[in-house]
Parts: C-alpha cells; structure tokens; sequence
C-alpha cells in the first residue's frame, strides 16, 4: 500500500531533551516537507526536500533540522525542544511539480 | 507574500444543504491549486486539483471546484452534503515560478447536522 509512515504517534516529552520524528514513503516521490498544524493559523511548512541530500527551510524552521540521506526517510530533528513546539505534525511526500502530498498519520507532539 | 485566505472559519449545515467554501490566494503567477481534507482524527487527503484546462474540476466524494482567475478564487462547492462531509477543509496554492512555494490555508470546519 502507497503511505507516508511517521513515528511515533504521540510523543510527550521534555523541554531541551533532543528527539527525532522518523517519516518513511514508499512512492519514490521526489518532494517530501514537514508540516506543523496549530488551531487557527492551518498548516504551516516547517522544512522541505526536492531530493536526496536537497533541503530549504519553508516557513517556521527555527529549531529543527532535516536530513534527506536516502530518498525514502525524511526525519524531522528537534535538537533542543521547546513547549512553542507543542503541536501536531505532519510529514508528506508528493511527486515532482504534478502531484498532490500524501500525508502521514501524523505525530502529536507535546514538550513540557 | 504569497498567502492564501478561507474566510469561513466554522460553517454549520443540515444534511443535504448545498456547500461553498471559500479560498482566495494572492499571487500574481501561474499557480496550481488544491483542496484538501481532514477528516476528525486522520491526516489529510486530496480531493481535487487545478493545473490547467477546464476552470471546473470534479473532485472524489461529489466535490467540485472552480478556479476564478481574474478572482484569484479557488472554491470548493457539493450540491448536497452528507454527515460524513464533516471535517476540516483546506485550501492549498503551489506557486509555479519563484520560490515555488506550496501554501496551506488556515482550514475551514465544516460541521453537517444529521
């Protein structure tokens, strides 16, 4: 089955304690980006990637960082979380210029 | 900056009324368009996209959307909504020249009475 698999689910955390979201698509899309979703302000890009070792910040990349080694994993790395990272993310894939994202599941993430 | 606006935050319907959602974007390029659901609880899928051709584009599930250029408007419509079309909706732009940026909207909740 064509999927975006992220993990963990749900995370609960500390503040300062680095941790990792894995996300793994076995489309072989080019595209993969990060998403962050906050009640009121929709889906804002945290990082994007248009291929191996490709990566641009989008809109809010202030304390993550990404790597694209391989062209399926795409993790998303909080080195030093903070609770203004609380929040619901998401990470896609989509490919070339034609497509529309495929999401994951999402990861519910909670940094006290 | 490129942005993109859905007016309705929060739109409430009896089953079978007639729905139109809102999205307008300000870019002054070629864009492609998208709209997107949320069901409560999952991640979002796509329900249709613009590139090119015919303004109005059929979507899965019964929705259509019509994209307006001289309006900058993108939006979704389905003649008669059921109460599983409850859910969030959004807009989504991705600029075709530039930064080539691929922009969400804020999301409309749609709530259909049974």
């Amino acid at each position: 089955e064509a999927q975006v698999t992220q993990n963990p689910r749900y995370l609960i955390t500390v503040t300062g304690k680095k941790l990792t979201v894995t996300c793994s698509q076995n489309m072989n899309h080019e595209y993969m980006s990060w998403y962050r979703q906050d009640p009121g302000l929709g889906l804002r890009q945290i990082y994007y990637s248009m291929n191996v070792e490709v990566t641009d910040k989008g809109d809010v990349p202030e304390g993550y960082k990404v790597s694209r080694k391989e062209k399926r994993n795409f993790p998303l790395i909080l080195e030093s979380p903070s609770p203004n990272q609380t929040s619901l993310y998401f990470c896609a894939s989509r490919l070339g210029d034609s497509g529309g994202y495929t999401f994951g599941s999402g990861t519910r993430l909670t940094v006290v | 900056a490129q942005s993109v606006s859905q007016h309705n935050h929060h739109v409430i319907l009896s089953e079978a009324a007639s729905l139109e959602l809102g999205c307008n974007y300000s870019y002054g390029g070629t864009v492609n368009l998208f709209w997107y659901v949320q069901y409560p609880g999952q991640h979002l899928q796509l329900l249709l996209k613009y590139f090119s051709g015919d303004p109005l584009v059929k979507g899965i599930k019964g929705f259509e959307a019509e994209f307006i250029k001289s309006k900058f408007s993108f939006n979704l419509r389905k003649p008669s909504v059921q109460w599983s079309d409850t859910a969030e909706y959004f807009c989504a732009v991705r600029t075709t020249s530039g930064t080539y940026k691929y922009i969400f909207g804020t999301g409309t909740r749609l709530k259909v009475l049974a």
